[in-house]
């Protein structure tokens, strides 16, 4: 059975920078074809894309965004982390992580998502 | 980047009604088009993929077509539980969504 939970530190201010934790079972990142990605969604708006990485370490970024993303996994590969710097108002959101696979383009599997609200 | 435009952003619709949602790319996306399901307070779910594959345990009232930049996602009759927000994504390029189909009961 597939799992995968988000977590967060659900409020923080401008400026500062927001550190994210999905953790995954039913399935190895380890496994070759596997992906991991970070979607978030401002509440009552559509979905973004913003970051995965894969089964070999290798990294995909929104371009839009990249200058401030950075996501990495843990060495068991049980955990997918990001990290979004300088963080304003417009990154409230709910940050979802994600499954897919490698030339699938889907995501099958999603978290139940983490609410963050950035504010002074 | 590929933009997404979706039809119409709002649906009203009586049970056992056939429903029909578009999703219009802004460039060729090759089929590389999925539907998600999204209700109130939960996390999206996967329905379609590849335009017309129907991902397990869906329902098979749930069907998808379309080619180039025009995809199409039909409920063949509405049941109150499809009451969700829908969105299609490509993944052409890097992923993007569009604004969603609020489909709502009549």
């Amino acid at each position: 059975q597939v799992t995968l939970k988000e977590s967060g530190p659900g409020m923080l201010q401008p400026s500062k920078t927001l550190s994210l934790t999905c953790s995954f079972s039913g399935f190895s990142l380890s496994t070759s074809g596997m992906v991991v990605s970070w979607i978030r969604q401002p509440s009552g708006k559509s979905l973004e894309w913003l970051a995965a990485i894969d089964w070999d370490g290798d990294k995909y970024y929104n371009p839009s965004l990249k200058s401030r993303l950075t996501v990495s996994k843990n060495t068991s590969n049980t955990q997918v982390f990001l990290k979004i710097t300088s963080v304003d108002i417009a990154d409230t959101a709910t940050y979802y992580c994600a499954r897919s696979e490698r030339g699938a383009g889907y995501f099958d599997y999603w978290g139940q998502g983490v609410m963050v609200t950035v504010s002074s | 980047d590929i933009q997404m435009t979706q039809s119409p952003s709002l649906l009203s619709a009586s049970v056992g009604d056939r429903v029909t949602l578009s999703c219009k790319a802004s460039q060729n996306i090759y089929k590389y088009l999925n539907w998600y399901q999204q209700k109130l307070g939960e996390a999206p779910k996967l329905l379609i993929y590849y335009t017309n594959s129907l991902q397990t345990g869906i329902p098979s009232r749930f069907s998808g077509s379309g080619s180039g930049t025009d995809y199409t996602l039909t409920i063949s009759s509405l049941q109150p539980e499809d009451v969700a927000t829908y969105f299609c994504q490509q993944y052409n390029s890097w992923p993007t969504f569009g604004a969603g189909t609020k489909l709502e009961l009549k």
